[in-house]
C-alpha cells in the first residue's frame, strides 16, 4: 500500500518557540493532504485540508495564523505550529489521498508535541 | 448529536469470542463508510471499507443500513493482535474527502 511519513516523530519543544512537521507521500502524488490532530482518549479531528499549489482550508475553530501548512509539491506538505503553547501539546498526523484508492486515506505515522 | 458516535466501550474479551461494535452517523449525505484500527500512540490504518450489501474479510464482517445511518463491525474467533481502539469513519458528505472520525471503541482480548 502507499506509504506516508512524517518528521519528526516527537518533538518537544519550549512555550513560545515554533515547530515544523513534515508530511511526505513516499511512492504517490498527493494533491490533497489533511492534518488531524488528537488529543488523549479523544477522536482524530481534521484540523486542514492541504492541496498542491493553494492555500490551506482550515476547519472551523481552527486558526490558520498559528497553524500554517505549506503544500509546495505533490509529495510534501508541513505544518508549523508557531509559537506553541502547552494546550498544542497533541498528536498530530497527516494523511495523504491517493487517487487512484477514491476516497482511500493512507496516514502518517504520527508527531507527537510536546509543549512544556 | 456528534456526526459520528460509536460504543463507549471499552470491551475486554476472552481469545475466540464474538464482538460487535455499533455506529451511528448524522449526516444523511455521506457516502463512504470505513472502519479503521488504531493501535496505542500509533496512527490509524484502513481494516475494511463498508458496502451496502456488506461485507466480510476473513473475521471481520462490516454492515452498513443507510436508511437508520448505522454501521456495525463483527469480529469473529478474536485473537490477541485484534486489541486495538475501533474507529468508525465516514466521509464527511456526498463526493468529499474529508474524513470525520468517531472517538473509538477499545477492545482487548484477553488469553
Amino acid at each position: 500500500g502507499a506509504v506516508v511519513s512524517q518528521h519528526p516523530s516527537r518533538v518537544i519543544c519550549k512555550s513560545g518557540t515554533s515547530v515544523k512537521i513534515e508530511c511526505r507521500s513516499l511512492d504517490f502524488q498527493a494533491t490533497t493532504m489533511f492534518w488531524y490532530r488528537q488529543f488523549p482518549k479523544q477522536s482524530l479531528m481534521l484540523m486542514a485540508t492541504s492541496n498542491e499549489g493553494s492555500k490551506a482550508t482550515y476547519e472551523q475553530g481552527v486558526e490558520k495564523d498559528k497553524f500554517l501548512i505549506n503544500h509546495a509539491s505533490l509529495t510534501l506538505s508541513t505544518l508549523t505550529v508557531t509559537s506553541a503553547h502547552p494546550e498544542d501539546s497533541s498528536f498530530y498526523i497527516c494523511s495523504a489521498t491517493d487517487r487512484a484508492s477514491s476516497y482511500e486515506q493512507y496516514f502518517g505515522p504520527g508527531t507527537r508535541l510536546t509543549v512544556t | 448529536r456528534k456526526e459520528v458516535e460509536q460504543d463507549p466501550g471499552p470491551f475486554n474479551v476472552p481469545e475466540g469470542a464474538t464482538v460487535a461494535f455499533n455506529c451511528t452517523y448524522s449526516n444523511s449525505a455521506s457516502q463512504s463508510f470505513f472502519w479503521y484500527r488504531q493501535d496505542c500512540r500509533k496512527e490509524p490504518k484502513l481494516l475494511m471499507s463498508v458496502y451496502s450489501s456488506g461485507n466480510e474479510d476473513g473475521r471481520f464482517t462490516a454492515q452498513l443500513n443507510r436508511a437508520s445511518q448505522y454501521i456495525s463491525l463483527l469480529i469473529r474467533d478474536s485473537k490477541l493482535s485484534d486489541s486495538a481502539t475501533y474507529l468508525c469513519v465516514v466521509n464527511a458528505q456526498g463526493g468529499s474527502e474529508k474524513l470525520v472520525f468517531g472517538k473509538g471503541t477499545k477492545l482487548t482480548v484477553n488469553p
